[in-house]
Formats: C-alpha cells, structure tokens, sequence
C-alpha cells in the first residue's frame, strides 16, 4: 500500500511569486484535502477535493486554489505569496464513502517566503 | 461551531510515568475526535479516533482515550511514557465524520530520562 507522497519537500519563494504544491493519494483513495501548518500551530484546513472538484473550503483567500486529477493526485497552488503563507503545507487523503473520517497526511511541503 | 481547545501546549514527564494530555471539543453536532501525533520534521500520524461507538478508544503505542460528553472531553493517556514518545500531538474534531477537520494547537510532550 502506498502512502500520501508530496513534493517538493522543502522550497523557497520571494514575496510576490507563485507556487504549485503536488500530492499523490494514498492507493486507493478518491479524496484529496490540504492543510496550511504555521509554526507553531495546529494544521488549518484549506480546501477538499472530491472528483476534480473542490468539496468544501477553509478561511483561505481565492489566491490559495487546488486541482484533482483523475488519478486522485492533486496540486496546491498559490498566487502572490505573502510573508505569512510560510508554513507547511500538508496533503491528506481520505476514501469518500467511508463514514469514519479517517484523514491519512503525507510528510508536508515546507514553504519559506522571503 | 467546531473547536477544540488542548490545555498545555508543553507537558513534561519522567520516562515510566503517566502520560495525561488533555483535549476539549465543542461541537453543535455528534462529532468525531482524533488523535493525531507529529514527529519532527514528518506529517501526522493517527493515534486513535472516536466515532460514536465505545467511549473508551485504544490506540496505537499504548495510547488511548475517553469520550466524556458530559465534561466534552477527549483526553489522551498512556501509562508509562517512553522516550519514544516525544512529538507534538494534536486533537482534532470532524463533525459527524464531514471533511473538514479542526485541529487544536497541540502539545509538545517530552519525555524527561
């Protein structure tokens, strides 16, 4: 069984710039959701995506936008980064349908914003 | 609204002592609560969840945990702490199993030799 993998694992972005975030799903599930972990702080929720649609979102601005492929992987990306976009940035999967809420994270992107 | 509040954002205990950290949740829905714990520099793993069945909910590593709705609790013990055991743990509350997750600030435990 293969786990939630994301990538880069680490990266640095001036203020201004954008920045795409890739998650691959665990095998076998069909949801994809994304976290923004501030240092120091518990994970926020960004967005879910369910069938290569957005399935429900956080208090996150329009610039922070997802994308699902049909292999369930899925992007994270973010326009104009801000000083406070720093974080790390984790993906976790889920199989819709399944009524435990069961969240599996990959290890998480490590975003610096200069 | 959903929220949790976990008290202490530090804990510290002797290697074989209790391990007690503690995890509040409000939540206008039955909910569903989670113990997810994060080693450095790694993403978070599941400790253990309640969802409407036992009150009483065993995990992995010796952990384990009790809904109290009454106290709308959903503390985390362990035993006896082993050095192993230091990361950050977090609780986190799903309503009803929906989506979306709201994490607590979480704890830092360390585990004193």
């Amino acid at each position: 069984e293969t786990g939630v993998t994301q990538s880069p694992t680490h990266l640095i972005k001036t203020r201004g710039q954008q920045v795409t975030l890739r998650c691959s799903s665990q095998s076998g599930h069909n949801t994809v959701s994304w976290y923004q972990q501030a240092l120091g702080q518990g994970p926020q929720f960004i967005f879910q995506y369910y069938r290569e649609e957005e399935n429900g979102r956080g208090n996150f601005p329009p610039r922070f936008s997802g994308l699902q492929f049909p292999n369930y992987s899925s992007e994270l990306n973010v326009n104009a980064l801000e000083l406070d976009d720093s974080a790390l940035y984790l993906c976790a999967s889920s199989l819709a349908g399944v009524n435990t809420g069961e969240l599996f994270f990959g290890e998480g992107s490590r975003l610096t914003v200069l | 609204a959903q929220s949790v509040t976990q008290l202490g954002s530090h804990v510290s205990v002797s290697e074989g002592a209790l391990v007690l950290l503690r995890c509040n949740y409000s939540s206008s829905v039955p909910p569903y609560l989670f113990w997810y714990v994060q080693y450095p520099n790694q993403g978070l793993q599941l400790l253990l969840k309640y969802t409407s069945a036992a009150t009483l909910v065993k995990g992995i590593n010796g952990f384990e945990a009790e809904f109290k709705k009454s106290e709308t609790s959903f503390h985390l013990t362990k035993p006896s702490a082993h050095m192993s055991d230091a990361a950050e743990y977090f609780c986190a509350v799903s309503p009803s199993g929906t989506y979306k997750y709201i994490f607590g600030t979480g704890t830092r435990l360390k585990v004193l030799a």
